[in-house]
């Protein structure tokens, strides 16, 4: 398996644009988590889905965010409008059974608001 | 909700030498804790996890201690190589009805030749 994907891995966008950020889960994973990294906050839990449904959402700064699951192989989480605060990196997760079992990593998206 | 520290944020050891990482919890109810290591530029990977029915869990050079009434944990690297420099994060699940993991700051480990 190709593991977790993401896409795109930089994105360099300006205040006030819209920002999608894509995730491909692994294949017959029924979890996918949504984090932020940042220097200050550490990895932060934004949102999770069970089979396409979100289920806690709680951890969505704003709503400026706003995460979508349309099927089970595609996930995404959109920002708008960007702020500068939003910089950070955004990593997608995939796990078989949920939070008391391995989680895997896509490799990230770097997101840079100017 | 959970809150974790994680102790030292910088742990610089000699190669071959050993390293310990320590991480405290705060919700008693957790029952899962798993430590995940993350390589410049790529997504945290786990390396080991351990439940709270366990005291004690051992994977080659790596191991992971819980003290549930002191509401502690450590990672424990043995005989480091340079491929073990990298941030290692501890986590603790909530068991308090919500589902989600904490993780602590983390710790950049660093292993001199």
């Amino acid at each position: 398996d190709a593991g977790v994907i993401q896409s795109p891995r930089h994105e360099v966008t300006e205040m006030g644009q819209e920002v999608t950020l894509r995730c491909k889960p692994i294949s017959g994973h029924d979890y996918l988590f949504w984090y932020r990294q940042t220097m200050m906050r550490g990895l932060e839990l934004l949102i999770y889905f069970n089979n396409n449904v979100p289920i806690d959402d709680s951890g969505m700064p704003e709503d400026r965010f706003s995460a979508k699951m349309p099927n089970a192989s595609f996930s995404t989480l959109k920002i708008q409008p960007s702020e500068p605060r939003d910089s950070a990196v955004y990593f997608c997760a995939s796990s078989l059974q949920g939070f008391n079992y391995e989680q895997y990593f896509g490799p990230g998206t770097r997101l840079t608001v100017t | 909700g959970e809150n974790v520290e994680q102790h030292p944020s910088t742990l610089s050891v000699q190669e071959g030498d050993s390293a310990v990482i320590k991480c405290t919890y705060s919700d008693s109810a957790s029952n899962y804790f798993p430590w995940y290591k993350q390589e410049l530029g790529k997504g945290p990977q786990l390396i080991i996890d351990i439940r709270s029915n366990v005291g004690e869990k051992k994977d080659q050079r790596i191991a992971v201690t819980l003290n549930k009434t002191a509401k502690h944990f450590s990672l424990h690297i043995t005989e480091t190589q340079p491929e073990d420099s990298a941030v290692y994060f501890c986590a603790a699940r909530w068991g308090g009805g919500a589902d989600g993991l904490t993780f602590g700051k983390g710790t950049h480990l660093i292993i001199q030749p």
